[in-house]
């Protein structure tokens, strides 16, 4: 079993949509959790973080975390063009020393 | 400057070279990290260091040889690579090894090994 896996999509919404965007992981006694936005040739950028069950919300973005079901997800309302880029899902596993493990990304692609 | 900046951006090498990468942060942070990005594949995290000190090689093969004189630079040196080691190579800074806060990264640098 992966540590981070996410659907590798890529996933096609129309503009004004909401897209929803899925991880789940294996390590329980995580605690952090990060979604990162990679455009095409460039570099992560991180756009959200939660620690808590529950939802986070900033802007149009919404983290959402249940540790019970080891899932976290991204939703994105009111998803523009500009939105398309590659999802990356990663989780601080302070079991192993406190790192960062990657999902694989899920590729979003919002249509006009 | 600010943030965490990586030189050269693209790097094209044979595999009888020697070269290095740079990463400088300006952020005052403590860690700082390699990771490997290939085509469809996970961030692979390559080396740590925490105050300095390397705390992680995830099993990186010994052709790739980092360096960290101070908590702001770090150096990823490169010889007799193979083309599979092709790829975008990332550095990352954290305030320290364990962070609640995400990681920063650079803008990365292109290797083809040719």
């Amino acid at each position: 079993q992966k540590e981070v896996e996410q659907n590798s999509g890529p996933l096609s919404v129309p503009e004004g949509a909401i897209a929803s965007l899925n991880c789940t992981y294996s390590d329980r006694g995580s605690q952090s959790f990060f979604w990162y936005r990679q455009y095409s040739g460039k570099s992560p950028e991180l756009i959200m973080s939660i620690y808590s069950n529950g939802d986070k919300e900033d802007g149009r973005f919404t983290a959402q975390l249940n540790k019970a079901s080891q899932y976290v997800s991204l939703l994105i309302r009111d998803s523009q063009p500009s939105d398309s880029a590659t999802y990356l899902c990663a989780v601080n596993t302070y079991n192993q020393g406190g790192k960062l493990i990657f999902g694989q990304g899920t590729e979003l692609s919002v249509k006009p | 400057e600010t943030g965490v900046t990586q030189t050269p951006r693209h790097l094209v090498m044979g595999m009888t070279n020697k070269k290095s990468l740079k990463c400088e942060q300006h952020l005052g942070h403590n860690a700082m990290y390699w990771y490997k990005q290939s085509a469809k594949k996970p961030l692979e995290l390559m080396f740590v260091y925490n105050f300095k000190e390397q705390t992680e090689n995830n099993s990186v093969p010994s052709r790739f040889s980092p360096e960290c004189p101070n908590s702001s630079h770090l150096f990823l040196h490169l010889h007799t690579l193979q083309p599979e080691d092709s790829a975008l190579y990332l550095c990352a800074s954290s305030q320290t090894q364990g962070t609640n806060y995400g990681y920063t990264f650079g803008s990365g640098t292109r290797l083809t090994v040719v």
